[in-house]
């Protein structure tokens, strides 16, 4: 069964705290990405990983960083939690190289106090 | 980054009644993925399309690299179609661009 799982589901920070989300694929999938979801908005690409240990920032990295030590695991990390990120964060995968379909995990709403 | 853009932005439909969405792009891509989200917030993966046409039940899109467009159908629109339907473009190199979505409400 293909599936990208996040944990956690639901999150509450204060200001100033640290945050991992945290992503799983069970399909050996060697890319995978953060994105986030404000309202009204789609979805904005903040990282995406190649491979392990080989990312990329995407479009609004900053404040964030990402680390995947294993393929089918890839982290989201924010130092020092702004409210300015409160946001839904949606984890994605897909194979390598082509012409392929996204895999979304359910996504992890973060609120930040 | 590359703008997409899909029209119309809010749609409302009657049970029955049929519509089409559009997602435009401005340069040529590889591909288009269609999503539906769902009150809960799941994004559900309706088509992948690197060409052509492809049709699932009441839902049909298709995909015009040269001309730059993306369609998706619905027909016989039903109450569980309510949602905001995305469109994201495969830009070739790994990357993906949304667009802003197309907020449809079937009403009975």
């Amino acid at each position: 069964d293909m599936k990208v799982t996040q944990m956690p589901r639901y999150l509450i920070k204060r200001m100033g705290e640290n945050v991992l989300l945290e992503c799983g694929q069970d399909m050996s999938h060697e890319t995978m990405y953060w994105y986030r979801q404000d309202p009204g908005l789609g979805l904005q690409l903040i990282y995406i990983s190649y491979d392990v240990d080989s990312n990329s920032e995407g479009d609004i990295p900053k404040g964030y960083r990402v680390s995947r030590k294993k393929r089918e695991h890839f982290s989201l990390i924010l130092d020092s939690a702004k409210t300015n990120q409160t946001s839904v964060y949606f984890c994605a995968s897909r194979p390598g190289q082509g012409a392929y379909e996204q895999y979304f995990g359910p996504g992890t709403r973060l609120t930040v106090l | 980054g590359m703008p997409v853009e899909q029209n119309p932005p809010a749609l409302s439909l009657y049970e029955g009644a049929e519509s089409g969405l559009r997602c435009n792009f401005s340069t040529t891509m590889k591909g288009v993925q269609w999503f539906q989200q769902n009150h809960r917030g799941r994004l559900i993966t309706l088509f992948y399309l690197a060409q052509g046409t492809k049709e699932n039940g009441r839902l049909k899109s298709t995909f015009n690299s040269k001309e730059r467009y993306s369609t998706l159908h619905i027909k016989d629109a039903q109450l569980e179609d309510s949602g905001t339907y995305f469109c994201a473009v495969d830009t070739g190199n790994y990357k993906y661009v949304f667009g802003a979505g197309t907020r449809l409400k079937v009403i009975a």
